[in-house]
């Protein structure tokens, strides 16, 4: 069925360096990505999201890069903080009919950001 | 706002007892969808609840039900409980149909141990 993964389970940065965390999902009629956050003892938070009819969107400290030819999704963090430690899985989704609801998230194996002070 | 809300927090089962795991979505929100997650896992899809209706459902058995109540809060219940069903359990509400938004805003979770 389908699936997204990624391509580091851990991912180790100093504070204030940049982070890049990638993600390669299977199913090319997926039309909605997004990333989550986790932190030990919590429920996935929600990062940033993009449609695939967009190739880049930024948050703060954020952005997220889709590349729809090679089904690749790419999480940036600029100038990464201890509090920026945590997992951090990709989700994708497929609209309804009418691209007004998305259902089930499929989500990776997430990664694992260490940020050193 | 309050956020999402699961209901207990933990929870420690024998092989083969049944449990039942609630959920109170975001003030406003209709759907509600649950997932599980086992440790060192991504979440896993179980369903999606929309105005009281199954509208989505995971490759899980069919010891796992779930129900959506008229205040849109929900109930996941899964029966002759498995080692295997040790995990995280997941729920997220969204808003309605149609809305600008289609985040999913997830709870804290229950966490489910079968001894």
């Amino acid at each position: 069925g389908e699936s997204v993964g990624l391509h580091l389970p851990t991912l180790s940065v100093q504070e204030g360096d940049n982070s890049i965390i990638n993600c390669a999902y299977s199913n090319s009629a997926s039309d909605y990505f997004i990333w989550y956050k986790q932190e030990s003892g919590k429920g996935p938070q929600f990062i940033i999201d993009i449609r695939s009819n967009m190739d880049k969107r930024q948050g703060q400290r954020v952005t997220v890069l889709l590349n729809k030819t090679v089904k690749h999704l790419s999480l940036q963090i600029a100038a990464t903080q201890p509090g920026d430690s945590a997992v951090y899985f990709c989700a994708e989704s497929l609209s309804n009919a009418g691209g007004t609801s998305y259902g089930k998230l499929t989500f990776g194996q997430g990664t694992i950001l260490t940020v050193h002070p | 706002d309050a956020g999402v809300t699961q209901s207990p927090t933990h929870l420690i089962k024998t092989r083969g007892q049944q449990v039942t795991l609630r959920c109170s979505p975001i003030s406003g929100h209709k759907s509600v969808s649950w997932y599980q997650q086992v440790l060192g896992q991504g979440p896993q899809f179980i369903f999606q609840y929309y105005e009281k209706e199954e509208r989505g459902r995971g490759n899980f058995p069919d010891r796992f039900s779930a129900r959506q109540f008229p205040n849109y809060s929900s109930e996941l219940n899964v029966n002759a409980l498995l080692l295997g069903d040790s995990a995280l359990y997941l729920c997220a509400s969204s808003l309605p149909q149609g809305a600008p938004s289609y985040e999913q805003y997830f709870g804290p979770g229950t966490r489910l141990t079968v001894t």
